[in-house]
């Protein structure tokens, strides 16, 4: 079955850098895009970007333009996004998620819970 | 800051038919095909509805989708105890060059 398992909670400081990791199984990790999206405590969904597993190739928000960058290493079907300059507003629950061939996300991870506190 | 706008919350008794409502634009849901998640409280979001009016295998048909223009809607019929939840509307937003999310809907069983 499919199953997308992410890395474990974060307590980071103001400015500095987060990385999250998502392995994938239970299907070929280079058909299917990888989406990140997150989730600030009490409020909605905020999409990231995207990265074809394949070729590697990404597309982020523009909120996050410059701060965000998302990897891969196919040899262990894992995907990465790490975040920098981090500040207080993002402090959220960070969701790695499998899109489909309609762009809908039919598999989403079990979220990673990133603090930013001093 | 969403660009697909849902009315805060929804209600009714179980049994009764709620609908929930996602207005966008042309450039993602004029353009795109729009998905719907269910998201129960402190778990990750799951897929309800694709391709506009799609469901996924192991979903019941009392839920069901539709698009109109630049705007979409949810329907949840014979409404039960398990259907308290989060809804999120989705599309791909052409202008933005990425997904875009709703606002979200709670909804709420009487």
């Amino acid at each position: 079955q499919v199953q997308l398992v992410q890395s474990g909670a974060e307590v980071k400081e103001p400015g500095a850098s987060v990385k999250v990791s998502c392995k994938a199984s239970g299907y070929t990790f280079t058909s299917y895009d990888l989406y990140w999206v997150r989730q600030a405590p009490g409020q909605g969904l905020e999409w990231m970007g995207w990265m074809n597993p394949n070729s590697g190739n990404t597309g982020y928000a523009q909120k996050f333009q410059g701060r965000v960058t998302m990897t891969r290493d196919t040899s262990i079907s894992t995907a990465y996004v790490e975040l920098s300059s981090l500040r207080s507003e993002d402090a959220a629950v960070y969701y790695c998620a499998r899109a489909a061939g309609y762009r809908e996300i039919d598999y989403w991870g079990q979220g990673t819970l990133v603090t930013v506190s001093s | 800051q969403s660009v697909l706008t849902q009315p805060p919350s929804a209600s009714g008794t179980p049994g009764q038919r709620v609908t929930i409502s996602c207005s966008g634009s042309g450039s993602n849901i004029g353009s795109n095909l729009i998905n719907w998640y269910q998201q129960l409280p402190g778990t990750a979001p799951k897929l309800l509805i694709y391709n506009n009016n799609q469901r996924p295998s192991g979903v019941p048909d009392r839920f069901s989708g539709s698009k109109s223009g630049t705007s979409a809607s949810l329907a949840i019929s014979g409404l039960q105890s398990d259907d308290e939840a989060d809804y999120y509307c989705a599309a791909w937003d052409d202008s933005l060059n990425g997904q875009v999310f709703g606002t979200g809907t709670k909804v709420t069983v009487l």
